[in-house]
């Protein structure tokens, strides 16, 4: 079952700023966009945005998600410590008829 | 304050079955999709299956479609993943999810373990 593709991994300085890039097809990205997923090591994920740059209730302004045809990216500004994660991308695939993940992008604080 | 708790995981043998259980609280249980996603010891996210609100329509990923079975029991808040014909490639931790514009809220997940 095809995916979405995000790099493996990212590695920015301290409070620098971090873009993540996840790459579908028209059938998923490219027609309703995607939501964006944290997980801290032995944790489960947590949403940090869905469709149309939407932030659930106290996720940090710091994390905003934006689309490009079939790539969308999440952007991290003010790099913390805490934000040292794995980072996924996910959407509703309608020729699937199935919801896809990306591969997953480890993101490092320097 | 809004949970999900997952049960029923274990370690089995290669051919058998198991069912997960996904307990849901603090929220409208029937108002919501829900999903199973699970994810293998150092790999990333599968998506596994989702079925609607009212139970009536089910979806699942290629790799368990036939052996796996989605199901939900609304008025007792529970969601449910049957699995049969387990093999060492369902080795995985389990986690149902609520579905709202993404998925929002997430168990602590249940740990299968496939091995003779």
């Amino acid at each position: 079952q095809a995916g979405l593709t995000q790099p493996p991994s990212v590695s920015k300085d301290l409070r620098q700023t971090a873009t993540l890039t996840c790459t579908g097809n028209s059938n998923n990205v490219g027609n309703q966009g995607a939501a964006w997923l944290q997980q801290h090591q032995g944790l489960p994920p947590k949403l940090l945005s869905y469709t149309n740059n939407n932030r659930p209730s106290g996720i940090s302004e710091r994390f905003s998600a934006s689309r490009s045809g079939n790539t969308v990216s999440l952007t991290i500004t003010g790099l913390q410590p805490e934000d040292e994660a794995d980072y996924y991308c996910s959407a509703w695939d309608s020729s699937l008829g199935a919801w896809v993940f990306g591969g997953g992008t480890k993101l490092t604080v320097l | 304050q809004v949970h999900l708790v997952e049960s029923g995981g274990g370690v089995v043998q290669p051919g058998t079955s198991l069912r997960l259980s996904c307990a849901a609280s603090g929220f409208t249980f029937r108002n919501y999709f829900m999903h199973w996603v699970r994810q293998a010891p150092g790999k990333g996210l599968e998506w596994l299956a989702i079925i609607t609100n009212d139970g009536n329509t089910e979806h699942y990923a290629e790799s368990v479609k036939g052996r796996f079975t989605i199901s939900r029991d609304n008025p007792k808040n529970t969601l449910y993943l049957q699995m049969d014909s387990l093999g060492p490639e369902d080795t995985a931790v389990y986690h149902c999810a609520r579905e709202a514009g993404g998925f929002d809220i997430w168990g602590q997940g249940a740990m299968v373990t496939v091995s003779s």
